[in-house]
């Protein structure tokens, strides 16, 4: 199995934009994904296929793939915004992994 | 709409086994997966494995093979998630979620669960 790896933390003011990073080395050749989950409640999709975004999900996520990490932005951060990000991926057989997510602070 | 209501919590003792009910409704069952998810107290997320629902494939996560089964019966929509030979570190929220296959492999999870707490203690 791989790893893939994110920040512990980021912390953003309100309005300004939040960049969540997460590597891993099959990345290059799978796609990413992200999960969005505020305390005590079950994770949301809110990035498929690098740069997808769900029905339903306001258009300041966005997503991106370079290398061997993936990204996600947040622009124009608001205090909803506030929560756990977890990135995931898969390899080829469809083992999955997530990373170990970022904390995301709106200050 | 679609919902995945989950069973009750639970508390076991070490060396038990839990099995989590994960009953469907809104869309075509056999159309997608299921998977597993927990997420240890203060933890982060954990994949268990998916089962395709269509033909029955599983893929279990590595560190859990040997101690989990992942089952669906489709004449009532439900997937179950079966864990022996509990230890104190299998005390989690465990979280079934839909899961949309591509080419028979589970690609991304879009609905989720309520979760279900697991508490494994003597």
């Amino acid at each position: 199995s791989y790893e893939l790896t994110q920040p512990p933390s980021v912390s953003v003011s309100p309005g300004q934009t939040a960049r969540i990073t997460c590597s891993g080395d099959a990345l290059p050749k799978q796609y990413g994904y992200w999960y969005q989950q505020k305390p005590g409640q079950a994770p949301v999709l809110v990035i498929y296929k690098d740069n997808e975004r769900p029905s339903g999900i306001p258009e300041r996520f966005s997503g991106s793939s370079s290398g061997t990490t993936v990204t996600l932005t947040i622009s124009g951060v608001q205090a909803e915004d506030e929560a756990d990000y977890y990135c995931q991926s898969a390899d080829s057989s469809g083992t999955w992994v997530f990373g170990g997510g970022t904390k995301l602070t709106v200050l | 709409q679609v919902q995945l209501v989950q069973s009750g919590a639970e508390v076991k003792k070490p060396g038990a086994s839990v099995k989590v009910s994960c009953k469907a409704s809104g869309y075509t069952f056999t159309s997608y997966g299921i998977s597993w998810v927990r997420q240890a107290p203060g933890q982060g997320l954990e994949w268990m494995g998916w089962i395709s629902v269509y033909n029955g494939n599983t893929n279990y996560a590595q560190k859990l093979q040997g101690r989990v089964t992942m089952t669906t019966d489709t004449s009532t929509s439900t997937a179950y998630m079966e864990l022996r030979s509990l230890r104190s570190d299998d005390t989690a929220v465990y979280y079934c979620a839909r899961a949309t296959l591509s080419a028979g492999i589970a690609v991304l999870l879009d609905y989720w669960g309520q979760g279900t707490l697991v508490t494994v203690s003597s």
